[in-house]
């Protein structure tokens, strides 16, 4: 079956201190994942993916096949961070059309 | 480009009523999606198309949710007759052709159904 997990409802943190956001995903072939983020009263956009290897706004996230991990990363924490963060898989069986999401970690960081 | 455009915003609705929901995607964009957002089951994609076809509506909750996407610039997501637990935000998002990448979401729309 195909599902992402984000063990975490809410992560409650002071500012400057590192974060993780989790994300495990179970799924047989090779995904592309993504995180997307929810700023209040805004829509939802993708923040980062795994292929690009990049680091947005401080964050980064590594792919762990062995662990099948997407974990979110970011050394020093900023209030503007707060936010819903989600973990997506995109499967390659249909074309990576779809996303499948998880449930979705609240990031609060507190002055 | 003003990305993907929803009308409305917000529904307030009596049960039984017909709910119908509306999405312009990216011009340009030939994947459309539908989700549906709760507290209680986080973000659910319920539907989408490709050039207009739907391609997967396994995550449709029953026959009183339809969607229709008649040309590559408009879909509408009607329920009929809307219950109390179908209130939660719809999203609606699109993507370009090809390979993995980036869905573009637009603003949501806030149903309330009483």
């Amino acid at each position: 079956a195909q599902r992402v997990t984000q063990p975490e409802k809410l992560l409650s943190v002071f500012k400057g201190a590192p974060v993780e956001l989790k994300c495990n995903y179970s799924y047989s072939g090779s995904p592309e994942l993504f995180w997307y983020v929810q700023y209040s009263r805004q829509r939802l956009q993708l923040l980062l993916r795994h292929i690009s290897r990049e680091s947005i706004k401080g964050f980064t996230a590594d792919l762990n096949k062995g662990e099948t991990s997407f974990h979110l990363k970011k050394p020093f924490a900023q209030e503007e961070d707060s936010a819903m963060y989600y973990c997506a898989l995109s499967p390659r069986s249909g074309g990576y059309n779809k996303l499948i999401f998880g449930a979705g970690t609240r990031l609060a960081v507190h002055p | 480009d003003a990305g993907v455009i929803q009308s409305p915003r917000h529904e307030v609705t009596e049960m039984g009523q017909e709910v119908t929901l509306r999405c312009k995607p990216i011009s340009g964009h030939n994947s459309l999606f539908w989700y549906r957002q709760t507290m209680m089951r986080g973000l659910e994609l319920l539907i989408y198309f490709n050039n207009n076809v739907p391609i997967d509506d396994s995550g449709m909750p029953e026959d009183r949710f339809s969607a229709k996407m008649p040309n590559a610039s408009f879909s509408t997501l009607k329920i009929q007759p809307s219950e109390p637990r179908d209130s939660a935000v719809y999203f609606c998002a699109s993507r370009p052709a090809g390979g993995p990448g980036e869905q573009y979401f637009g603003p949501g729309t806030r149903l309330t159904v009483t």
